[in-house]
Order: C-alpha cells, then sequence, then structure tokens
C-alpha cells in the first residue's frame, strides 16, 4: 500500500496563476482533509471531505475549492495564487480517528 | 479554538525526561498527538479519548484530564529518534480535528 500520495511535491507559481493539488489514498478511507502548515501555526485545515461527492469548509478555506468526485482523490484548487498561500500543504486521510497524512507538496508563490 | 502547547521548545540530552503540554479553553472530547520530522509528513502517536485511560506507546505516554481540558505528554529517557516537533489536536463538541502550534523537541547526545 502506498497510503497517501501527493502531487507535485513542489511547485513554484506566479501571483495569479491557477493550480490543482492532488491527494490520493489507497486505504479506502471515507475522510480525507487539507492542510496548510506555516512557520509557528501548526497545522490549519482548509477543507475536508467525509465521503465521495462531499466537502466542507475548514479554519482557512478562503481562496481554495476543493472537489471529491472519486473515494481515493481529493483535489485542493487555486484559481487564483497569491503570495500568502506559500505554504506547504498536506493532505490526510482516516477511517476513523487517526489520520494518515502525505508526503507534503511545497507551493511557493511568488 | 487552537489548543495551547507549552513549551514551545526544548532541548534535552539523550536520556532525559521532557513533558509537553496541550490545553483547551473548550471541553474536549478527545487528544491526538502527533510528531513531525523535519522535512517530513506529521505520525500519529496516539489518541486519548474522553473517559479512557492513560495511553503508552514505547517510552512515550500520555494523560487527558478531562476537568482542566488538558494533556500531557510523557518523553522517558529521551533518544535522538525523538527528536522532532510535536503536535496536539484536539476535538470539541461540532469541531473538526484542531492542532496546537507545536513544542520544537531537540534531543543531543
Amino acid at each position: 500500500n502506498a497510503g497517501v500520495t501527493q502531487t507535485p511535491k513542489f511547485r513554484v507559481l506566479k501571483t495569479g496563476q491557477s493550480m490543482t493539488l492532488l491527494c490520493a489514498q489507497d486505504m479506502n478511507h471515507e475522510y480525507m482533509y487539507w492542510y496548510r502548515q506555516d512557520p509557528g501555526m501548526g497545522l490549519r485545515l482548509i477543507h475536508y471531505s467525509v465521503g465521495e461527492g462531499t466537502t466542507a469548509k475548514g479554519e482557512v478555506p478562503d481562496g481554495y475549492n476543493v472537489s471529491r468526485l472519486k473515494k481515493q482523490n481529493f483535489l485542493l484548487g487555486l484559481e487564483s495564487a497569491a503570495p500568502s498561500q506559500t505554504s506547504v500543504y498536506f493532505c490526510a486521510s482516516s477511517k476513523t480517528e487517526t489520520q494518515y497524512f502525505g508526503p507534503g507538496t511545497r507551493l511557493l508563490v511568488l | 479554538q487552537q489548543p495551547v502547547q507549552s513549551p514551545q521548545a526544548v532541548i534535552l540530552r539523550e536520556g532525559e525526561d521532557a513533558v509537553i503540554n496541550c490545553s483547551s479553553s473548550k471541553a474536549l472530547y478527545s487528544v491526538h498527538w502527533y510528531r513531525q520530522k523535519h522535512g517530513e509528513a506529521p505520525v500519529f502517536l496516539m489518541i486519548l479519548l474522553k473517559g479512557g485511560e492513560q495511553k503508552g506507546h514505547e517510552k512515550i505516554s500520555a494523560s487527558f484530564n478531562e476537568k482542566k481540558q488538558q494533556s500531557s505528554l510523557y518523553l522517558t529517557a529521551s533518544q535522538l529518534s525523538y527528536s522532532g516537533t510535536y503536535f496536539c489536536g484536539t476535538e470539541t463538541s461540532g469541531s473538526r480535528l484542531t492542532f496546537g502550534e507545536g513544542t520544537q523537541l531537540t534531543v543531543n547526545p
């Protein structure tokens, strides 16, 4: 099992560009999450999903959109990137309480 | 609401003990502990549920004081491999898991 994988690992964007981060899990988990991690601020929840076809806002959803068309995939989109969105993005999935994290995507917005 | 962790950072020599605290202003259903090594993903350590007992994982254990809305993580006889940032995550009524800012633990030889 690969667990939770994220694509890409690293990306540089210019302000105003758009991109999609892909998260995939092969553990048949119902729940999936997108977090951002900034220095000194821990992990902050952006959006999450409790099952295929569902999404919900987390703590810091502004500027992001998500989709969960397939149970194993959770996509995070940035429609118009801003420097404030420079961060490390982690995806996670869970069946019950324990969350399993992917390796992260480093995003730099210039 | 984000839980508060203390201390923010701690430096130990191999073999020493450490305690990391996590507190919330809201009644907690559960407390989760994760460890993240530099440049890696957070890894689950343990979960403490309301009404549950103290948990242990190798020489790392934790307690949950429901009355005080606090949890403490105990690292005994620390090893070099314990270095990393420790996060607590708390669940309250109607909220998803919310993580603290983390405690950076450095274990030196």
